[in-house]
């Protein structure tokens, strides 16, 4: 089984300023890893996803997350968050077979004020 | 690209009666439908993975008589929450799987039980 930890539950910063969103996981075997984004009142966005090949993967939104599989962390980050980027932030995990469901981390409250 | 439809996006309902919630996939033929809750500012809950044209597979601790799940066919799953009461009030989200594996989540549902 997958499990998936969002070290933060609330991460307060300025408008133009550096973010990062800690994500590790938990799996016995190899693993998908996602990002996604909830504004208020909607479902859900998908920001980025690592599948296989290069571990720094880039989305939308001019974020990015790297994979570290030594630390087993895919953590998300944006060099210069802007107001529109206050949302709940949720790292997933699956494992690589076939039809398995998105285990979700408790998520990550961005706030950015000017 | 490929959309999962779900319906409808919010439903007050009195306490005891039953709801359902439909996710259509709009332009492919999911495999797989997957079931989550959302109760406020917490995490996606896994509740069930259907396939179609066979059982749904609940999750420990979700009830499969009071919440109802069909998947008829490859572009339609239900989601009957059968008897409900205020604390089945809850955001309830759909998502699908393509044949080569890409997810895509409905919109939600936001429950209301009075």
């Amino acid at each position: 089984a997958q499990s998936v930890t969002q070290l933060d539950s609330q991460v307060p910063v300025f408008e133009e300023a550096p973010v990062e969103l800690r994500c590790n996981y938990s799996s016995s075997v190899s693993v998908y890893l996602f990002w996604y984004v909830q504004y208020p009142n909607q479902g859900l966005q998908l920001l980025l996803k690592y599948l296989s090949g290069s571990t720094l993967v880039k989305g939308i939104n001019g974020f990015e997350a790297e994979f570290n599989k030594s630390q087993t962390s895919f953590h998300l980050r944006k060099p210069s968050v802007h107001i529109s980027d206050t949302a709940e932030y949720f790292c997933a995990v699956r494992n690589n077979q076939a039809g398995t469901a998105l285990i979700f981390g408790k998520g990550t409250t961005l706030s950015v004020s000017s | 690209g490929a959309v999962v439809s779900q319906h409808p996006s919010r439903v007050i309902c009195k306490s005891g009666t039953s709801v359902k919630i439909e996710c259509r996939s709009l332009d492919f033929q999911a495999t797989t439908m997957f079931w989550y809750r959302q109760f406020p500012k917490q995490s996606l809950m896994l509740m069930a993975t259907s396939n179609e044209g066979s059982k749904a597979t609940y999750e420990q601790g979700v009830e499969k008589d009071k919440f109802l799940i069909n998947h008829a066919s490859l572009t339609l799953s239900t989601l009957t929450v059968t008897s409900a009461h205020p604390e089945d009030s809850s955001f309830y989200i759909c998502s699908a799987t393509t044949e080569n594996e890409k997810l895509f989540f409905g919109s939600g549902t936001q429950l209301s039980v009075l």
